[in-house]
């Protein structure tokens, strides 16, 4: 079974810092991994999205995200913060063999102070 | 490109009265997904339907909910009779999901934030 584990539940961070989310997963194969940001109240945008190749993947909103297998690891990084970037980041894993269902993990709640 | 729309996207209801919730994806898009949502934590898979077919319903508590996708367009989810710790946003995704992994992009819906009292 694929799990995905972010072992931050809130991160604050200044306005033009960086930004570094963490996410940990658990599966067998060579997992798909997804990022999806959340505004409140509203639904799940997807930020980026790494299936093979480069292991750097590039993102919308100037996020990017690194897949390292030795570490299970899909960590979400962004160099300077903006005040609109302050939401619930969801780190997510997909497989085919397991049709292709996403497994989130718990989610971390960005802050971003002036 | 219409994204995947939800209705209604606020419900309050009291507990064991039923609800129904409805989802209409992105045109095209064989698999459907309804997650649920509760505050504080991450989308959780509650079934997903690969055209109108069920291809996953095991976190789905069948003695209260249900869900159909008829016709392998629109889907709806119910629960009957709801329960206090039903109360979460209720997510409806899609994706291509045919051919090559580069369709199992899963887009979002807004949602229907369910409270029950």
């Amino acid at each position: 079974a694929q799990s995905v584990t972010q072992p931050d539940i809130h991160i604050t961070v200044s306005e033009g810092a960086s930004l570094e989310l963490r996410c940990n997963y658990s599966y067998g194969a060579t997992p798909y991994l997804f990022w999806y940001v959340q505004s409140p109240g509203q639904g799940l945008q997807l930020l980026l999205k790494y299936f093979s190749g480069d292991t750097l993947v590039q993102g919308i909103k100037g996020f990017e995200a690194e897949f390292k297998r030795s570490q299970s690891s899909f960590n979400l990084r962004k160099p300077s913060v903006h005040w609109s970037d302050a939401a619930e980041y969801f780190c997510a894993v997909g497989a085919r063999a397991a049709g292709n269902k996403l497994t989130f993990g718990g989610g971390t709640r960005v802050l971003v102070k002036p | 490109e219409a994204g995947v729309a939800q209705s209604p996207r606020y419900k309050i209801i009291e507990k064991r009265q039923s609800v129904a919730f409805w989802c209409n994806p992105i045109s095209g898009h064989a698999t459907l997904y309804w997650y649920q949502q509760i505050l504080g934590q991450g989308p959780k898979l509650l079934i997903q339907f690969q055209n109108n077919g069920v291809v996953d319903d095991s976190q789905l508590p069948k003695d209260r909910f249900s869900a159909e996708r008829l016709k392998g367009v629109d889907s709806t989810l119910k629960i009957q009779p709801a329960k206090l710790e039903d109360s979460a946003v209720y997510l409806c995704a899609s994706s291509l999901a045919r051919g090559g992994r580069r369709n199992t992009e899963a887009f979002f819906g807004q949602g229907t934030r369910l409270t029950v009292v």
